[in-house]
């Protein structure tokens, strides 16, 4: 079965910390994404990765940045957190193929305080 | 862009009703179609999936038809139970393989 893993599943920051949100998926996949999820609002794309030392924004990426070094680890890094970036978020993996299905991490959930 | 609208919840229903969540998407051509389940505390997993037009996807008695010609991908169940609940997502996917979710729709089943 498809893996992802993601570093915590809870973390609490202060305000202005820089903060590290790490995901490993062990299925080779070239495609690596991270969504935030808020209530209302369903899932937004951050940033995402087709191949390694790759990104491109997705709908809202300000105030967050991604690093890429291993095919199979895809960082998201909150350079000062703020109380608006409290919330979900949830990394995913996949192919870059048509048809080609998304496998989710269990999410880590961000209180910035 | 590429869009995806899904009814708005919570839904409620008693064990055993019918379900239907509906779902429609913008894109252009044939894209890919989801539907995503998320249980309390988890991650998203994939329920079931289309890739062509008039394709039916179906797992745990979940079935979803793919409709080019309403551009829709609605969500049935005949018969829903307590384990059920959970939030759903509707998805569209692009030929890079980005999906573009809709908002969600929670779902709490009543014994």
């Amino acid at each position: 079965d498809v893996k992802v893993t993601q570093s915590s599943r809870y973390l609490v920051k202060r305000t202005g910390e820089k903060v590290f949100l790490e995901c490993v998926q062990d299925m080779d996949h070239e495609n690596m994404f991270w969504y935030r999820q808020d209530p209302g609002l369903g899932l937004r794309l951050i940033y995402f990765s087709y191949d390694v030392k790759m990104k491109e924004k997705g709908d809202i990426p300000e105030g967050y940045s991604v690093s890429r070094e291993k095919k199979e680890r895809f960082s998201l890094i909150l350079e000062s957190a703020s109380t608006n970036q409290t919330s979900m978020y949830l990394c995913a993996s996949s192919f870059p193929v048509y048809g080609g299905t998304q496998y989710f991490g269990p999410g880590t959930r961000l209180t910035v305080l | 862009g590429d869009s995806v609208t899904q009814m708005e919840g919570p839904v409620t229903l008693s064990e055993e009703a019918f379900l239907t969540i509906n779902c429609t998407y913008t894109a252009t051509g044939y894209p890919s179609l989801f539907w995503y389940v998320q249980y309390p505390g988890e991650g998203l997993q994939l329920l079931l999936k289309a890739t062509k037009a008039d394709d039916k996807g179906s797992n745990k008695g979940f079935e979803a038809t793919y409709r080019k010609e309403t551009t829709s991908f609605h969500l049935e169940k005949g018969s829903v139970q307590v384990s059920d609940s959970a939030v759903y997502f509707c998805a569209e996917g692009s030929t890079l393989g980005r999906l573009y979710f809709g908002r969600g729709t929670q779902l709490t089943v009543w014994p």
